[in-house]
């Protein structure tokens, strides 16, 4: 069974630059997640999706973070314009629908971002 | 907002010798979670504990849900070089199921 996919694995932009992130959850998980992962430093959730809705997006910096899960699979995070302290990791988690309640996630390898 | 402490922040051992990690919080929590994550991987859950008081053993890990819902530990015995990475701990609100994490603890075996 493939496992959860993100691209890209790694992105140099320059600051006020937009860019993408894309999310194809494991097949039949219908929770996503969104996490940043700063150096040194454990997840931090941005947004989960119960199928296309979003159910908790109260970390989401929302004048500059967008996010979709347009059809209740792939997911979108979009950061425009990127400021140097988005550097970061983004990644990407899916659960079936009972692990949102017992926390067990299944992550992605992860994107890791670079802002110029 | 809710925190969790976990210690220490790395360990330096040596082959074959046991590794003890903990975490601990101001606040209750309804399930925790051990995560380890690899050098450009995401986490990989390796033990979740759902009641308080409960010890449950993954191969050569244990790990042990505080009776106070407010601390968990993770024993590893006899450490091999691929348990080399960062092993976090979560903590699960019950209120809304979110995922607090810890830190990180960096486990480096010395050759």
């Amino acid at each position: 069974e493939a496992g959860v996919v993100q691209s890209p694995r790694y992105k140099i932009i320059e600051k006020k630059q937009p860019v993408a992130f894309w999310c194809n959850p494991i097949s039949g998980h219908n929770t996503l997640y969104w996490y940043l992962q700063n150096l040194g430093q454990g997840p931090e959730l941005l947004i989960r999706y119960e199928n296309e809705e979003a159910v908790d997006d109260s970390q989401l910096p929302k004048d500059r973070f967008s996010a979709e899960r347009l059809k209740g699979v792939d997911s979108t995070l979009k950061i425009q314009p990127a400021e140097l302290g988005d550097s970061a990791v983004y990644l990407c988690a899916s659960s079936p629908s009972w692990g949102s309640n017992t926390g067990e996630l299944f992550f992605g390898e992860g994107s890791r971002l670079t802002v110029l | 907002g809710q925190q969790l402490n976990q210690s220490p922040q790395s360990m330096f051992i040596q082959e074959g010798e046991d590794v003890s990690m903990n975490c601990t919080s101001s606040s209750i929590f309804n399930t925790w979670l051990w995560y380890k994550q690899d050098p450009g991987e995401g986490p990989v859950l390796l033990i979740a504990l759902y009641k308080a008081g409960e010890l449950t053993s993954n191969g050569r890990l244990t790990a042990q849900f505080g009776i106070t819902r407010k601390d968990s530990f993770l024993n590893i015995s006899a450490s091999i070089p691929s348990d080399v990475g960062i092993y976090f701990c979560a903590g699960q609100l019950r209120s809304n199921y979110q995922l607090i994490w810890g830190a990180g603890t960096k486990l480096i075996i010395k050759p």
